[in-house]
């Protein structure tokens, strides 16, 4: 199993630019979730998606839009890219078990805004 | 509004000098507690779900206890492959995310 994974690993935009960030995973989770990781302000939550045909905003959604394509894929699209945007993207999946719940991360997406 | 504050923000150990790492949290409904462990350039990689007061998990040289206000990463005899960047975050009843803390980064010399 790959697990969760993400694409592209690196990307380098201009200022106003538009990109699709991709999410896939293969362990048949319901949830899906985007994060932003940033020095000094931990991993936040831009996105996350229930279950497939939902979604919803997190802690930081403002200049983002997600798509969930179906149960294993979940894009995240920046449609004006920004400076303030530049961070490292992770998704990641999760899924509750009876009594037990995990959350697994897929490798990250290093994007710069200049 | 949940909070999770860790600290050191960053620990030096020799190696086989055994420390703790603190998580403390105010949630609205404790569902569970998660432990990352995240490398230089990639993902958090899952550790442990800690789920009522009282609980311990552990793995390998890790531990990992949980209070009614706070977690503990017992690191006993750490080597340098456990250097890393140990991550708490907090999952509520009322919803679907995690809120996560700061991280402590951890450096083990040999």
């Amino acid at each position: 199993n790959a697990g969760v994974t993400q694409t592209p690993k690196f990307q380098v935009l201009k200022t106003g630019q538009s990109m699709t960030l991709q999410c896939a995973q293969d362990m048949n989770h319901n949830s899906m979730y985007w994060y932003r990781q940033d020095p000094g302000m931990g991993l936040r939550l831009i996105y996350y998606s229930a279950s497939e045909g939902t979604t919803d905003k997190g802690e930081v959604p403002n200049g983002y839009n997600v798509s969930r394509l179906n149960k294993r894929e979940f894009s995240l699209r920046l449609e004006s890219a920004a400076p303030s945007q530049t961070s490292v993207y992770f998704c990641a999946s999760s899924e509750v078990r009876g009594a037990d719940y995990e959350q697994y991360f897929g490798p990250g997406t290093r994007l710069t805004v200049t | 509004e949940d909070q999770v504050t860790q600290s050191p923000e960053a620990l030096r150990l020799q190696e086989g000098e055994s420390s703790s790492l603190n998580c403390s949290y105010t949630v609205s409904g404790l569902r569970g507690l998660f432990w990352y462990r995240q490398d230089p350039g990639k993902g958090p990689e899952f550790l442990f779900t800690l789920y009522s007061a009282g609980e311990e998990k552990e793995k390998e040289r890790l531990k990992a206890t949980l209070t009614k206000k706070e977690s503990f990463l017992h690191i006993t005899a750490p080597k340098p492959e456990d250097s890393a960047t140990y991550l708490c975050a907090v999952f509520n009843n009322a919803g679907n995310m995690l809120t996560f803390g700061g991280g402590t980064r951890l450096m083990v010399k040999p």
